[in-house]
C-alpha cells in the first residue's frame, strides 16, 4: 500500500496568519498520460465526517473559500492556508487515489495560538 | 440538497456481524460509486472498499476480503455493508461516501454510524 505520511502532526498557528500541511507519499502518485496528481485534502471538523477541500492536488472543490490552496507534484505536497479563521480548527488530512487502496495520512491537527 | 443519511449506533460481540445502510437522496442513485470507510478514534480513515450501485460490482480492499460485503437494493436506493466475524479492533465510525470510482475522491459523506465491539 502507498504510505502517506503527513507533517507536522499538529500545528497552532495565530487568525489572520499562513498555515502550511506537508504530505509525503511513498510511491510517485502523478500519473505521466494524463499530467494529474492523485491526491485530495480533506478537513474534518470535531465530531463531523471530513469534508472535501482539494482535489488532484490543487483543484479547489466548490464553495471552498480561496484561502485554501493545494500545490506540489509526484510525492510531496503541501495544503496552505493563507488566513486562519476560526472555523479552520479542525484536523486534516491528505489522501492518495492512485490505486487500491487508497489511504489517508495520519492527519494534522490544526489549532489557534 | 445530496446527501447521505446511514442507519444509527451499534453495539455488537465478539464474532458477531454488522449491517449499516445507507441511503442517497438528491442525486441518481446509480450515478456514483458509494465507498465505505472506516474511522478509529484518533485515527485517520481507512478505505474499506465501493460498490457501483449501477452494476453491484464491488471493490474491496485486500484487508476485509472475505469478511465484507457490499450490496445495494436498486428499489429502496439504498446500498448495505456487512462485516462478519466482528473484533475489538473493528470498533469505529463508519462512512459511507460518494465517488466517481476507485481513482476518485469522496465529494460527499453521510453523517457516520458508530459501531462499538463490546463483551
Amino acid at each position: 500500500d502507498v504510505v502517506m505520511t503527513q507533517s507536522p502532526d499538529s500545528l497552532a498557528v495565530s487568525l489572520g496568519e499562513r498555515a502550511a500541511i506537508n504530505c509525503k507519499s511513498s510511491h510517485n502518485i502523478l500519473i505521466n498520460s494524463n499530467k494529474k496528481n492523485y491526491l485530495a485534502w480533506y478537513r474534518q471538523r470535531p465530531g463531523q465526517p471530513p469534508e472535501l477541500l482539494i482535489s488532484w492536488a490543487s483543484i479547489r472543490e466548490s464553495g471552498v473559500p480561496d484561502r485554501f490552496s493545494g500545490s506540489g507534484s509526484g510525492t510531496d505536497f503541501t495544503l496552505t492556508i493563507s488566513s486562519l479563521q476560526a472555523e479552520d480548527v479542525a484536523v486534516y488530512y491528505c489522501q492518495h487515489y492512485y490505486n487500491t487502496p487508497p489511504t489517508f495520512g495520519q492527519g494534522t491537527r490544526l489549532e489557534i495560538k | 440538497q445530496d446527501q447521505l443519511l446511514q442507519s444509527g449506533t451499534e453495539v455488537k460481540e465478539p464474532g458477531a456481524s454488522m449491517k449499516v445502510s445507507c441511503q442517497p437522496s438528491g442525486y441518481a442513485f446509480t450515478s456514483y460509486a458509494i465507498v465505505w470507510l472506516r474511522q478509529a478514534r484518533g485515527q485517520g480513515p481507512e478505505w474499506m472498499g465501493l460498490i457501483s450501485p449501477h452494476s453491484g460490482d464491488t471493490n474491496i480492499a485486500q484487508k476485509f476480503q472475505g469478511r465484507v460485503a457490499m450490496t445495494r437494493d436498486i428499489s429502496t436506493s439504498t446500498v448495505y455493508m456487512e462485516l462478519r466475524s466482528l473484533t475489538f479492533d473493528d470498533t469505529a465510525v463508519y462512512y459511507c461516501a460518494r465517488g466517481r470510482g476507485t481513482n476518485s475522491p469522496v465529494d460527499l459523506w453521510g453523517q457516520g454510524t458508530l459501531v462499538t465491539v463490546s463483551s
